[in-house]
């Protein structure tokens, strides 16, 4: 079957770093996304991992390990805006996502 | 358009009634994509068109839900006779094609089945 999991609540301290774990299982796989969304909000684009190993944008990186189907999303230098829901999903054979439940992150001050 | 639009924003129904739920994807981007939020949890894949190919419906809860889109842009989707577990936010996206650059959600519909 196809299956995403993630935590469902994690909390940090503002300038911290937090690291945001996925497992995923689907048939075939095209790729592992990460989408931040505010309470309200659209989904936005945060990464995307095909290959092996750590991709960095500024305060955000993604790592993917295929091998392990296992990806996490790290964020540093934490600010209250982070506050969000973060959702990891995985590309399957067809070209459609499939996502986890998604992780609610509270900063704190 | 410059980003994915849905309309309406907000919908609110009597049970047992028809509704209709669009989305204009961004110009020129192949691939359509339905998805349902309920509130507190995660995306459900409803139904994903992608060109001239015929559309992976293995989403669809139940067959009061279908979709369409036509002439390859503007997707509608239909849920007759509405139930109040059909009470989400539909958000719809549109992909270029280009899997670096993600799927862009438009704001989404939130349906209220009274």
């Amino acid at each position: 079957g196809q299956n995403i999991d993630q935590p469902t609540e994690m909390t940090a301290t503002e300038g911290a770093i937090v690291q945001i774990n996925c497992t995923y299982q689907t048939s075939g796989f095209n790729g592992l996304f990460w989408y931040q969304q505010h309470a309200g909000e659209a989904p936005t684009f945060l990464s995307y991992n095909v290959l092996d190993g750590l991709e960095e944008k500024g305060r955000f990186s993604s790592f993917l390990s295929r091998s392990k189907g296992y990806s996490y999303l790290l964020l540093k230098e934490l600010q209250m805006k982070d506050s969000a829901s973060y959702l990891c999903a995985a590309s399957d054979n067809t070209g459609k996502l499939i996502f986890g439940q998604g992780t609610t992150l509270q900063v704190k001050p | 358009g410059a980003g994915v639009s849905q309309s309406p924003s907000n919908k609110v129904t009597e049970k047992g009634k028809d509704v209709e739920l669009r989305c204009d994807p961004i110009s020129g981007h192949t691939a359509l994509y339905w998805y349902r939020q309920s509130l507190g949890q995660g995306l459900e894949f409803l139904i994903y068109f992608q060109g001239n190919s015929a559309p992976d419906k293995s989403g669809l809860p139940s067959d009061r839900f279908s979709a369409e889109r036509t002439g390859g842009s503007v997707s509608t989707l239909t849920i007759q006779r509405t139930q109040q577990e059909d009470s989400a936010v539909y958000l719809c996206a549109s992909s270029g094609g280009l899997a670096n650059y993600g799927y862009t959600f438009g704001s989404g519909t939130r349906l209220t089945v009274v």
